[in-house]
């Protein structure tokens, strides 16, 4: 089975660039996931998603990021402008959707370097 | 905001050694887990333990939640350079939905 897919893996761009985040999750999850990870430190969720619907975006920056999960499958994380303090790993993750256990399965990642 | 304090924040052991990592957390949960970090295989999800049980094993994986003291521990046994890795505790809370809460994470480094 494939796990979630996360394009690109590195990405390097100057600030006040704008940026974005592919993310396929695992067949048939519906629940999906954006999460910030900076270095030293555990994932922070930014957005989660219920098939189409964003369902906790509150941790999510909106003044300059934003996201969406068109058709319940795909999500893109966009950043714009970018801001030397975006460096971060950007997390995608997906869950079944199951109601009070949440076993998240996490992809590998993109790396972010605002310069 | 992270929840969850991980103690050590570093551990260095030799293989075959056991290693205990522990988490303290806030507020009420339905679930904490664990999950483990490296730089090859990312972030993979290891235990779930539920707020209604007190230990879990899973292969050389033993957890404990003591929701009284809002506190858990993991112990890996007879670790392996394979081990080598940073490891997360995170909660589930039982008013977030399924949001999960991160700590800062224990880095293990197992040396042959």
């Amino acid at each position: 089975e494939a796990g979630v897919v996360q394009s690109p893996r590195y990405k390097i761009i100057e600030k006040k660039q704008p940026v974005a985040f592919w993310c396929n999750p695992i067949s048939g999850h519906n629940t999906l996931y954006w999460y910030l990870q900076n270095l030293g430190q555990g994932p922070e969720l930014l957005i989660r998603y219920e098939n189409e619907e964003a369902v906790d975006d509150s941790q999510l920056p909106k003044d300059r990021f934003s996201a969406e999960r068109l058709k319940g499958v795909d999500s893109t994380l966009k950043i714009q402008p970018a801001e030397l303090g975006d460096s971060a790993v950007y997390l995608c993750a997906s869950s079944l959707g199951q109601r009070g256990e949440e076993t998240q399965y996490f992809g590998p990642g993109t790396r972010l370097l605002v310069l | 905001s992270q929840q969850g304090e991980e103690d050590p924040q570093a551990l260095s052991i030799q293989e075959g050694e056991n290693a205990t990592m522990n988490c303290s957390y806030k507020t009420s949960i339905n679930n904490l887990q664990w999950y483990r970090q490296n730089s090859g295989r990312g972030l993979v999800h290891l235990i779930l333990i539920r707020s209604n049980e007190r230990e879990k094993h899973s292969g050389r994986l033993r957890v404990t939640l003591d929701t009284s003291k809002k506190s858990s521990s993991l112990l890996i046994t007879a670790s392996r350079a394979a081990d080598t890795a940073s490891y997360f505790c995170a909660t589930q809370e039982s008013t977030s939905g399924s949001r999960l809460t991160f700590g800062e994470g224990t880095q293990l480094t197992v040396n042959p």
